[in-house]
């Protein structure tokens, strides 16, 4: 089955940098690759997803990457506030299968006032 | 508003008393799923439904029980809990066959303890 690997696990950065964290997964066949934000004692929320079709799509703040050929892809928040720490979790899946998504195992991300 | 329902959001249980966690969801999903949440160990899912009466194993299912019965429910039950079931769970809902316009939708989580 897919495994997806997620780094780092903790990740600290100063409000209004950059934040960036890179999955990698292990089935080529993946490709719907969603990134999912969990705030504290709530449920994940998806904030941004990418199909294998394309390299990148933007949201705003957040942009995912995808590199089919490394099989990586990367969530990218710029200008970080506060309120984006979180757990982050990144996940793939083969798109008409079952449904069934393979998640990575979450990051911390702590933006610093 | 569209959702779903997990109840109880906290249960302190002991080793061996059967107990039902209720997860409901208003968005006439056909797929649920349930997933436990460990610290180290993400999200791992325990059992999925892709439909009415349609049940299958996840990746942790030892020690779980589910029905779907009704299209809007789906109650995971822990005939005789034991402490490694002590974790979050979550349960989750989307439109079965559909990725891109239908995302997962998670409840807001039920924190179980048993001693």
């Amino acid at each position: 089955g897919e495994n997806v690997e997620q780094h780092p696990s903790t990740l600290s950065v100063q409000e209004g940098d950059s934040a960036v964290i890179k999955c990698t997964y292990s089935d080529s066949a993946s490709n719907y690759f969603p990134w999912y934000k969990q705030e504290l004692g709530k449920g994940p929320q998806l904030i941004i997803d990418i199909r294998s079709n394309v390299g990148e799509k933007k949201d705003q703040r957040i942009a995912v990457t995808l590199n089919k050929t490394a099989k990586h892809f990367s969530l990218h928040i710029t200008e970080t506030q506060p309120e984006d720490s979180a757990v982050y979790f990144c996940a793939a899946r083969k798109e008409w299968g079952n449904n069934r998504l393979a998640f990575g195992k979450g990051n911390q991300v702590v933006v610093i006032p | 508003e569209a959702q779903v329902t997990q109840n109880p959001r906290y249960l302190i249980t002991v080793t061996g008393k059967k107990l039902t966690v209720t997860c409901s969801q208003n968005m006439n999903h056909e797929y649920m799923s349930w997933y436990r949440q460990d610290p180290g160990l993400g999200l791992r899912q325990i059992y999925y439904s892709m439909n009415v009466e349609v049940t299958d194993k996840g990746d942790v299912p030892e020690g779980y029980k589910v029905s779907r019965k009704e299209k809007r429910n789906f109650p995971l039950i822990l005939e005789s809990p034991s402490p490694n079931q002590t974790s979050l769970y979550f349960c989750a809902s989307t439109r079965r066959g559909s990725s891109y316009n239908s995302p997962l939708h998670f409840g807001n989580g039920t924190r179980l303890t048993v001693t």
